[in-house]
């Protein structure tokens, strides 16, 4: 059965430090999603991506995140200048066009020190 | 705008038990609604989901929820409660299919499962 993959399962950066979260979706979806969770708290929307451009994106989603669909199977997160409230587990989720479920990855734990 | 609640962090039920794990949402449109567990260090998983017609869905590993719009609840369902269903369960509603809109979750509820 076809799945989201994330790389790599665990980040340990350096405050200050670029990271970038990988993603392989779903090979026919077209939608691409990345949330966050912190720990004990609830999984928060971060940035949807639809025909190579941002269609959504929320509050945290700030200057220091940027996404990008490198090729055709790629879809990764980049943050800029980490901080110590970036550590969290990121999700990358895909989604078929015309069906609402969205499938996600098992998560990237990133660890900001 | 979108939002979920999901009543009580955290549930124990003995194994056989019936699990009720309930969830409320508001939306200004009809929603699509969701259940995810999430085992620990693991992703999400889809367990069922609501879009249109049968208000009463049926998932995977024998759960179910029903959507009550009179209510604006999804609460979700086992009758017998197994050890392996312990894990974290996310109630998530969106506003459509066909579009990248964003799933909005709720806090989560725990579920523990006691010998």
């Amino acid at each position: 059965e076809p799945e989201v993959t994330q790389t790599p399962s665990h980040q340990v950066t350096q405050m200050g430090q670029e990271v970038i979260l990988r993603c392989v979706p779903i090979s026919n979806h077209l939608y691409f999603y990345w949330y966050r969770q912190i720990l004990g708290q609830k999984v928060e929307f971060l940035v949807s991506f639809y025909n190579n451009e941002i269609s959504e994106k929320s509050e945290i989603f700030d200057d220091q995140f940027s996404v990008e669909r490198p090729d055709g199977s790629n879809f990764t997160l980049k943050i800029r200048s980490t901080k110590l409230e970036d550590s969290a587990m990121y999700f990358c989720a895909s989604q078929d066009r015309g069906y609402a479920e969205q499938y996600f990855g098992p998560g990237t734990r990133l660890t900001v020190t | 705008a979108q939002s979920v609640t999901q009543l009580g962090s955290h549930v124990s039920v003995s194994e056989g038990a019936l699990v009720l794990l309930r969830c409320n949402y508001s939306s200004s449109v009809p929603p699509y609604l969701f259940w995810y567990v999430q085992y620990p260090n693991q992703g999400l998983q889809l367990l069922l989901k609501y879009t249109t017609g049968a208000t009463l869905v049926k998932g995977i590993n024998g759960f179910e929820a029903e959507f009550k719009k009179s209510e604006t609840s999804f609460h979700l369902t086992k009758p017998s409660a197994h050890m392996s269903d312990a894990a974290e369960y996310f109630c998530a509603v969106t506003l459509g299919s066909g579009s990248a809109r964003q799933l909005t979750f709720g806090s989560g509820t725990q579920l523990t499962v006691l010998p």
